[in-house]
């Protein structure tokens, strides 16, 4: 069973708009959240982090909501541009453990 | 420059033989990982290492061995028993979960 899920497979964005990417997770001992980028044939680079005592965490054009009740993260880019078109990873960590990833999100930033 | 290198890029194997994945670090990282990436199923652990000479099962060791006799390197050996051996390879390190894993660029491994 899969503890982390990222839900759409693909994701499609006009170029200057809003790009939302979603994770959910199922395990409450998670506390520690992060986001990767992987370009094909590339290893994944990391983006953006948040832990479970903050709400958002924001860099630059990145920023990431972290909905504990609903066990729910978020990646918000704006704005959206073509070079952001990569697979997009969320991964989770309970402390000590290592981390789980999801099945990833590819986006796809239309010019 | 420090970072993770993975050495082959791409690499083809005959059914039946065994095949060592390179991974070297020079970051002075502790823990190192081995991932696999197969179409729709994320990076799935294979092993790891949270110091010389210890490491332990990810959640698809089967078919797969590592050693890990330095600090800087975890090489990762496809035997023969592993069925599906055909997927991108991860190789990782980190010292601090608050930075998240440092990836290498992978190794594409097909069996011909």
């Amino acid at each position: 069973d899969q503890q982390v899920k990222q839900n759409s497979p693909s994701l499609s964005v006009q170029e200057g708009r809003i790009s939302i990417l979603n994770c959910d997770y199922t395990n409450s001992m998670f506390d520690y959240f992060l986001w990767y980028k992987k370009y094909p044939a590339e290893g994944p680079t990391f983006l953006i982090s948040i832990s479970s005592i903050k709400d958002k965490n924001e860099d630059g054009r990145f920023t990431v909501f972290l909905n504990k009740s609903a066990k729910h993260l978020s990646l918000h880019i704006v704005p959206s541009q073509p070079g952001d078109s990569a697979v997009y990873f969320c991964a989770a960590s309970a402390h000590g453990q290592n981390f789980v990833f999801g099945p990833g999100t590819r986006l796809s930033v239309l010019p | 420059d420090g970072g993770i290198t993975q050495s082959p890029k791409y690499l083809f194997r005959k059914e039946g033989q065994n095949v060592t994945l390179s991974c070297e670090q020079n970051l002075n990282h502790d823990a190192m990982y081995w991932y696999r990436q197969d179409p729709g199923q994320g990076l799935r652990l294979i092993y790891y290492s949270q110091i010389v000479n210890d490491f332990q099962k990810g959640d698809i060791a089967e078919g797969y061995s590592v050693s890990r006799e330095k600090k800087e390197s975890f090489p990762l050996t496809v035997t023969s028993a592993q069925k599906n051996p055909t997927a991108f390879y991860l190789c990782a390190s980190n010292n601090d979960r608050n930075y998240g894993y440092t990836f290498g660029s992978g190794t594409r491994l097909t069996v011909v």
